[in-house]
């Protein structure tokens, strides 16, 4: 099983749309929760991170966290083609010293 | 403030030749991370730091070694190489493990390919 799964997509929305983007792990210790967004042939760059159940905004995402189903997802309002890229969920277990990444799941935002 | 720097960019290795990844970070972060990524696949970790002089393996280190004398640089480096080493390395840092602070910065990444 692995530690953190994704659906790989791609995941097609309109321009305007909510993009729903899911995320479940494994290891119920995991206690901090980030969303990253990488580019093609760029490096990942942090987008929102989550620490407790419920909801963080921040601008047009939104994360959420569920801990007890083991849960994570971000929310992009109002989806622009800027948005159209891979993004990764990564979990961490503190004082563990290591993150495990998903493989990512491919938003295309149509124009 | 340049954040995480790698070199090279890009590389050429042949079969059985060794080679050093250069990470630099100017954050003064105490940790440091090496990732391999390959094609559509997320990052898997290689090996990790949590300060100057203390190394430890993540999930994938077979065929690498990691030295970390200072804060601010982390080499990786390549013996033997295999064709099975062609991948994207990133570096990251962090200010802490856990808690605030602990998500990761990355670099830009270095495209390795072995033949």
């Amino acid at each position: 099983q692995k530690e953190v799964e994704q659906n790989s997509g791609p995941l097609s929305v309109p321009e305007g749309a909510i993009a729903s983007l899911n995320c479940t792990y494994s290891d119920r210790g995991s206690q901090s929760f980030f969303w990253y967004r990488q580019y093609s042939g760029k490096s990942p760059e942090l987008i929102m991170f989550i620490y407790s159940n419920g909801d963080k905004e921040d601008g047009r995402f939104t994360a959420q966290l569920n801990k007890a189903s083991q849960y994570v997802s971000l929310l992009i309002r109002d989806s622009q083609p800027s948005d159209s890229a891979t993004y990764l969920c990564a979990v961490n277990r503190y004082n563990f010293n290591k993150f495990y990444f998903g493989s990512g799941t491919k938003l295309n935002v149509k124009p | 403030n340049a954040g995480v720097t790698q070199t090279p960019k890009f590389h050429i290795l042949k079969i059985g030749q060794s080679m050093t990844l250069q990470c630099t970070q100017d954050m003064n972060h105490n940790y440091m991370y090496w990732y391999r990524q390959d094609p559509g696949m997320g990052l898997k970790l290689i090996y990790y730091s949590v300060g100057a002089g203390i190394t430890d393996k993540g999930e994938v280190p077979n065929g690498y070694n990691v030295s970390r004398s200072t804060t601010e640089d982390f080499p990786l480096r390549l013996e033997l190489a295999a064709p099975s080493q062609t991948s994207v390395y990133f570096c990251a840092s962090s200010y802490s493990s856990g808690g605030a602070h602990n998500e990761q910065f990355f670099g830009p990444g270095t495209r390795l390919t072995v033949l």
